[in-house]
């Protein structure tokens, strides 16, 4: 999965705390995208951003989520007030946009404590 | 509501034994369909998008076709190294939006 990145690849954090998940896309992608995986599950789409856009965040929980891209660096997911519920794989994609594929990074594990 | 369902939810094969993982989907205006695999720890990995029923897309010993109600990914002569979660997903035709809808995947196991 090179070219996207995400940062950091484990995340601990204690109930309460707030978390900041991490994403650089592929050379050349303008469009990222989040997913959540929980265990026994499939990837659940979040939100599609493009730069300092949000397009879609149909699957973004209303309270405590949000996510950013800004004209420069990397889009942030960010959880306010984590609850035990919110330990998940969470990962990005990038891509061209339409029906171009997306290309995963290797995604955030977070646990929460 | 969009649906993709996958089956079987595991499959083990012995080397070289060829067979089929199924993606059944409900979609209103399908844009594209798309397999991934994904190892362990590792993020889901492209393999094909098939945007039209009746196309094929081949790469080394995988083939994934595409029907208006599934899709198929043909997997002939597997190696242990083939050993993935396997997973489909949708793209609607709507907008702006881009989402793509998961199934939950097929773990398959080659055994040497």
């Amino acid at each position: 999965n090179a070219g996207v990145m995400q940062n950091p690849r484990h995340l601990v954090r204690r109930r309460g705390q707030e978390a900041r998940l991490r994403c650089s896309p592929m050379k050349g992608h303008s469009h990222v995208y989040w997913y959540r995986q929980l265990p026994e599950e499939g990837l659940k789409f979040m939100v599609y951003l493009q730069k300092e856009n949000i397009i879609d965040e149909s699957g973004m929980p209303k309270e405590r989520f949000s996510a950013e891209f800004p004209k420069e660096g990397p889009s942030i997911l960010r959880i306010q007030q984590v609850v035990r519920g919110d330990s998940a794989a969470y990962f990005c994609a990038s891509s061209q946009g339409g029906a171009q594929p997306q290309h995963f990074g290797d995604g955030t594990r977070l646990s929460i404590l | 509501e969009d649906q993709v369902t996958q089956s079987p939810e595991a499959l083990r094969l012995q080397e070289g034994e060829s067979s089929s993982l199924n993606c059944s989907y409900t979609v209103s205006g399908l844009r594209g369909l798309f397999w991934y695999r994904q190892d362990p720890g590792k993020g889901p990995e492209f393999l094909f998008t098939l945007y039209s029923a009746g196309e094929e897309k081949e790469k080394e010993r995988l083939k994934a076709t595409l029907t208006k109600k599934e899709s198929f990914l043909h997997i002939t002569a597997p190696k242990p190294e083939d050993s993935a979660t396997y997973l489909c997903a949708v793209q609607k035709r709507q907008g702006g939006s881009e989402k793509l809808v998961f199934g939950k995947g097929t773990k398959l196991t080659v055994n040497p």
